[in-house]
């Protein structure tokens, strides 16, 4: 069955720490890829997108994300993070065939910046 | 800005009861959603709707029904509530070729 793991259920790190989220997905085709995240209290939000191009997709709010197809990987980035980012963040795919927004969801990771 | 407005924010329910969650769009969008968040699951797709009277599964359908009579109104049908119902339910639309969902701020049923 096709899936999305999200490899850390909860990540807790200091302001300023670099962070890594990682994603993998099972689909073997063409996929769409995103990152959604939602704010405490706030509802879901897109973070960023890949659907072609180059692998390195940049967001909002200094988020980045690298597909790696060989990997079947779309790991989400940030070089320092404030305590503004404290959210819970989903990553999800669209494997070909599927209609627009039919998605698959990660489990989600939650984090947590420590001031 | 593209708003998704679901009608309640909490709701209590008894077992057994017929349920309607409610779901408006206001910018023209074709498709809509419904997903439920649980703690641990992420998000699961109940039903979606790519058209006015059209409908289709999503991976988790058993117990739930929809109903989309206008374009800017979408429907989530308990037609007998259960406790492993309770849960976040989202509503979503998106517009044909964007590939990005606009979310509600989300119905949290809880079934007694």
């Amino acid at each position: 069955a096709q899936s999305v793991s999200q490899h850390n259920h909860h990540v807790i790190l200091s302001e300023a720490a670099s962070l890594e989220l990682g994603c993998n997905y099972s689909y073997g085709g063409t996929v769409n890829l995103f990152w959604y995240v939602q704010y405490p209290g706030q509802h879901l939000q897109l973070l960023l997108k890949y659907f072609s191009g180059d692998p390195l997709v940049k967001g909002i709010k200094g988020f980045e994300a690298e597909f790696i197809k060989s990997k079947f990987s779309f790991n989400l980035r940030k070089p320092s993070v404030q305590w503004s980012d404290t959210a819970e963040y989903f990553c999800a795919v669209s494997p070909f065939g599927r209609s627009q927004g039919n998605l698959i969801f990660g489990k989600g990771t939650k984090l947590s910046v420590k001031p | 800005d593209v708003k998704v407005t679901q009608s309640s924010r909490y709701l209590v329910k008894r077992t057994g009861e017929k349920v309607f969650l409610e779901c408006v769009q206001d910018m023209d969008h074709e498709n809509m959603f419904w997903y439920r968040q649980d703690p641990g699951l992420g998000l699961r797709l109940i039903y979606f709707s790519y058209d006015v009277k059209m409908k289709e599964k999503g991976d988790i359908p058993e117990g739930y029904s929809v109903s989309r009579e206008k374009k800017e109104r979408f429907s989530l049908i308990l037609e007998s509530a259960s406790t492993n119902q309770t849960s976040m339910y989202l509503c979503a639309s998106i517009r044909e070729g964007t590939g990005t969902l606009t979310f509600g701020s989300g119905t949290r049923l809880t079934v007694v």
